[in-house]
């Protein structure tokens, strides 16, 4: 099965920063990649798929790049709404594995 | 409006069976990719199950021989059996739809999701 590494599990940054998520994978997974947002309580929200595709209505400032084996997502001009948990997900063999999430505070 | 409803949750002890249902609107199951992902309390999202729109169905190993995913196209429902269960299945089940990849290389992501059915395995 496919592994993933998600970093870093937490983060702190300010309003108006960019930040940066990784996800490795442990093999070449193309862009069978997705990521999304969970506020507590909530449900999953997807911001980003094939890797870098913005799923509409999803605010700009959310960015994904990478393929084969790493991938980021960005956020930048960070808002105080941005405050959440983030995973990654990839797809390889039928299996749809999550990333362990990173905990975003805004300060 | 697509969306999802989860029902189905309650106290369960451990050994025990429980089976969790997810209506659809706005959308057929028929035609969809449907997940269903967990999150135990306090901890990240875990992929539990799905089924394909040609009725292939695929398990997480934590899962796999204890549950079962299946669905009824002409209720739009979806359903996870989950028998001999354990402590570590105490979590909030989720159903969602998944878009589906691509031989070309891309996911299309899970972009329908509900509420939340909430599972305690517990004597």
């Amino acid at each position: 099965d496919t592994q993933v590494t998600q970093s870093p599990s937490t983060l702190s940054a300010s309003i108006g920063d960019t930040v940066t998520i990784t996800c490795r994978a442990s093999q070449n997974i193309n862009r069978w990649l997705a990521w999304y947002q969970q506020k507590p309580g909530k449900a999953p929200k997807l911001l980003i798929y094939k890797a870098s595709a913005l799923e509409t209505g999803v605010p700009s400032r959310f960015s994904g790049s990478g393929s084969g084996t790493e991938f980021i997502l960005t956020i930048s001009s960070l808002q105080p709404d941005d405050s959440a948990v983030y995973y990654c997900q990839l797809f390889n063999n039928n299996l749809y594995t999550f990333g362990q999430g990173t905990k975003l505070e805004i300060k | 409006e697509m969306e999802v409803a989860e029902s189905g949750g309650g106290l369960i002890q451990p050994g025990g069976s429980l089976r969790l249902s997810c209506v659809a609107s706005g959308f057929t199951v028929g035609s969809s990719y449907m997940s269903w992902v967990r999150q135990a309390p306090g901890k990240g999202l875990e992929w539990v199950s799905i089924i394909y729109n040609n009725y292939n169905t695929y398990y997480a190993d934590s899962v796999k021989g204890r549950f079962a995913i299946s669905k009824d196209i002409s209720q739009n429902t979806v359903w996870l059996q989950m028998n001999s269960l354990r402590a570590e299945d105490t979590a909030v089940y989720y159903c969602a739809r998944n878009r589906g990849y691509d031989s070309s290389g891309d996911y299309y992501g899970t972009d329908v999701w509900g509420q939340g059915t909430t599972v305690t395995v517990s004597s």
